[in-house]
């Protein structure tokens, strides 16, 4: 089973502050994805990549930039958070992205106050 | 863009009784999107229920079914006979090749309560 992991957990911050959230797939998987979950919306897409160094615009961009440092490493950053971010986080990795189905981290629960 | 449309936020049903959950989607592409439904239970992840890459076709897997139907562009769940172990909720997805590679969008999700 492909192993997608996410850090932190849960995360508290104060609005306008500096958020990373992490994630690391060791499957060589090329495709990962961030998503945010809410009420109502389900998973919204914000930032994709196709492998190291490789960024695609999501749905829901705005305020979130995002970096694929490695094959296995995709990182999501605010870098001025808003109450609006609050939400849960889901990384999710794929292989070669054709018809494969996604893998997904156990998510992130981000707090903005 | 693509988008993918669930229309209930949560549905009850009774044990033994059939289910449907639906799912239409809307793609710009030239080329037919794959569709999925995933799955969350109680305490666990977002998992792959099932997967359907060609038009015309049915997926099926854990007693769940759904047929790809470009005509209606839907993809509906359905199950003759659910079960509690059922409760979860549903998500379904689109997933498309475009100039930014492949990219993979969800719907709302249905919240399915099974009762005893």
């Amino acid at each position: 089973e492909a192993a997608v992991t996410q850090s932190p957990r849960n995360k508290v911050t104060v609005t306008g502050g500096n958020v990373t959230l992490s994630c690391r797939q060791t499957n060589s998987h090329n495709y990962m994805y961030w998503y945010r979950q809410d009420t109502g919306h389900g998973l919204r897409l914000i930032h994709y990549s196709y492998g190291a160094g490789n960024l695609q615009i999501g749905d829901v961009p705005d305020g979130y930039k995002a970096t694929r440092t490695t094959q296995e490493d995709f990182f999501l950053l605010l870098e001025l958070a808003s109450p609006s971010q609050t939400s849960l986080y889901f990384c999710a990795s794929s292989d070669e992205g054709a018809n494969e189905r996604l893998f997904f981290g156990h998510g992130t629960k981000l707090s903005v106050l | 863009g693509d988008s993918v449309t669930q229309t209930e936020g949560q549905v009850t049903v009774s044990e033994s009784k059939s289910l449907i959950i639906n799912c239409t989607y809307s793609t710009t592409s030239i080329a037919y999107p794959n569709l999925f439904w995933y799955v969350r239970y109680p305490g666990e992840g977002l998992q792959l229920l099932l997967k359907v890459i060609t038009a015309g076709q049915k997926g099926s897997s854990r007693g769940f079914e759904a047929t790809y139907n470009k005509e209606t562009t839907s993809f509906h769940l359905q199950k003759a006979s659910v079960q509690e172990s059922d409760s979860a909720v549903y998500y379904c997805a689109l997933g498309d090749h475009n100039t930014g590679g492949y990219k993979v969008v969800f719907g709302s999700g249905t919240r399915l309560l099974v009762s005893p």
